[in-house]
């Protein structure tokens, strides 16, 4: 059973710092993972990760992929209260063509003025 | 960017009614589109997979009377929560692909069973 697993549960920072969330997966024939900010609505889209060791990176927000070690790692410098929401990650599952999602449970990261 | 829409954004109704939630890509084509559901809380899990002309698959555990989906057109799919009760109170969000494996996701539809 395809598997995807988000640590921390949840996170308290100040704001200005930095954070790292970190999703590791167990995915038959993986090809994507992705990651999405959801605050009080639905996900955003916010990075696709395909290759291993290729930074993709939105303003403060950057994600990598360890297709060895099976996880990725989203990072979120200077910190502001707007980045208060939970971060998802999924996976698709099976082989291509079949674009159901399994999502990890979720990092709710809180940012304290 | 791609915008998916859903309609209503919230909903109240009582126990034994029925309610149908509409779901829109608004500027590309998706030949499937997905129903998700998400307690309190809780991460999404995915419902069904809803394929235009033919009938949606759903995913373990979900009944397919009581969930019923019908994808019309390339641009719009309809889920039908029937004879709703209390339990089914939930965050209703579609989600819709204009290529492979990127997921764009509608607003979510709020429901309350009273």
């Amino acid at each position: 059973e395809d598997k995807v697993v988000q640590s921390p549960l949840s996170l308290v920072v100040h704001e200005g710092d930095t954070v790292t969330l970190n999703c590791s997966y167990e995915v038959t024939n993986f090809r994507s993972l992705l990651w999405y900010k959801q605050e009080k609505k639905a996900p955003t889209f916010l990075f696709m990760l395909t290759s291993s060791g290729i930074e993709k990176k939105s303003g403060r927000l950057s994600s990598i992929l360890d297709k060895k070690e099976l996880f990725s790692i989203l990072n979120i410098t200077a910190t502001q209260t707007g980045d208060s929401a939970v971060y998802l990650c999924a996976a698709p599952r099976g082989g291509f063509g079949n674009e159901k999602l399994t999502f990890g449970t979720g990092t709710r990261l809180t940012i304290i003025p | 960017g791609a915008v998916v829409s859903q309609h209503p954004s919230w909903v109240i109704c009582k126990s034994g009614t029925s309610v149908k939630i509409e779901c829109r890509s608004l500027d590309f084509q998706a030949t499937t589109m997905f129903w998700y559901r998400q307690f309190p809380k809780q991460s999404l899990m995915l419902m069904a997979t809803s394929n235009e002309g033919s009938k949606a698959t759903y995913e373990q555990g979900v009944e397919k009377d009581k969930f019923l989906i019908n994808h019309a057109s390339l641009t719009l799919s309809t889920l039908t929560v029937t004879s709703a009760h209390p339990e089914d109170s939930s965050f209703y969000i579609c989600s819709a692909s204009p290529s492979t494996d990127t997921q764009y996701f509608g607003p979510g539809t709020r429901l309350t069973v009273l």
